[in-house]
């Protein structure tokens, strides 16, 4: 199934912080957050493994609750640039073969306004 | 910089052809998958290979096949394109698993197709 991202639509102004949740209903080893501004590609952001351990953004944080199977992205200090949709990607066993793939989220538009 | 590079931006077919998406990738992965992206529903996975001539089925897989003859390049086909079919086509691409430089398996996308069938 795939996870359920809120909220789906937030607006800010430059400066203000946003949290974005995704939460899966299955036991999860890992979870990779993507940004997608209009008309592009989605860009790897960050990934969040079982366990603690993260890679990501300097200016863009977040966590991974494992017993909740939920996930929180944390845009502070909102900047224009930050406009776009957010897509949280799961997985439920490690990188290798043929479990190698993502469930995505339906994904969370952020707009940042001066 | 990973580059993935797909065939068009923009393609319009008509209901029935056969459709071909091409994917290009060039950093050695071994993994590459498709999605279609339609609104309020996200990335959905329709195939995705970890190796040459391997294939796996995503979540939406109905109506589509694929090829990975090379390593670099992995086609998305559709056999006999139907309106339902329209939508934005993301191509992607990953390490099989945690590599030397400690990467996990980013995946790295493509600009899209948009494919309109009329």
């Amino acid at each position: 199934q795939q996870p359920v991202q809120s909220p789906q639509a937030v607006i800010l102004r430059e400066g203000e912080d946003a949290v974005i949740n995704c939460s899966s209903s299955k036991a999860l080893y890992s979870v990779h957050w993507y940004r997608q501004k209009h008309g592009e590609a989605p860009v790897f952001l960050m990934i969040l493994l079982k366990g603690g351990e993260q890679k990501g953004h300097e200016k863009i944080s977040a966590s991974f609750n494992e017993k909740k199977q939920q996930s929180s992205l944390y845009l502070t200090a909102s900047q224009l640039s930050y406009s776009g949709t957010y897509f949280c990607g799961t997985s439920r066993l490690p990188p290798g073969g043929a479990t190698n793939k993502l469930i995505f989220g339906t994904g969370t538009l952020l707009a940042v306004q001066p | 910089d990973v580059k993935v590079t797909q065939s068009s931006r923009y393609l319009v077919k008509r209901t029935g052809e056969k459709v071909f998406l091409e994917c290009v990738q060039d950093m050695d992965h071994e993994n590459m998958f498709w999605y279609r992206q339609d609104p309020g529903l996200g990335l959905r996975l329709i195939y995705f290979s970890y190796d040459v001539k391997m294939k796996e089925k995503g979540d939406i897989p109905e109506g589509y096949s694929v090829s990975r003859e090379k390593k670099e390049r992995f086609s998305l086909i559709l056999e006999s394109a139907s309106t339902n079919q329209t939508s934005m086509y993301l191509c992607a691409s990953s390490f099989f698993k945690r590599d030397v430089l400690k990467r996990y398996n980013e995946q790295f996308f493509g600009p899209g197709t948009r494919l309109t069938v009329l």
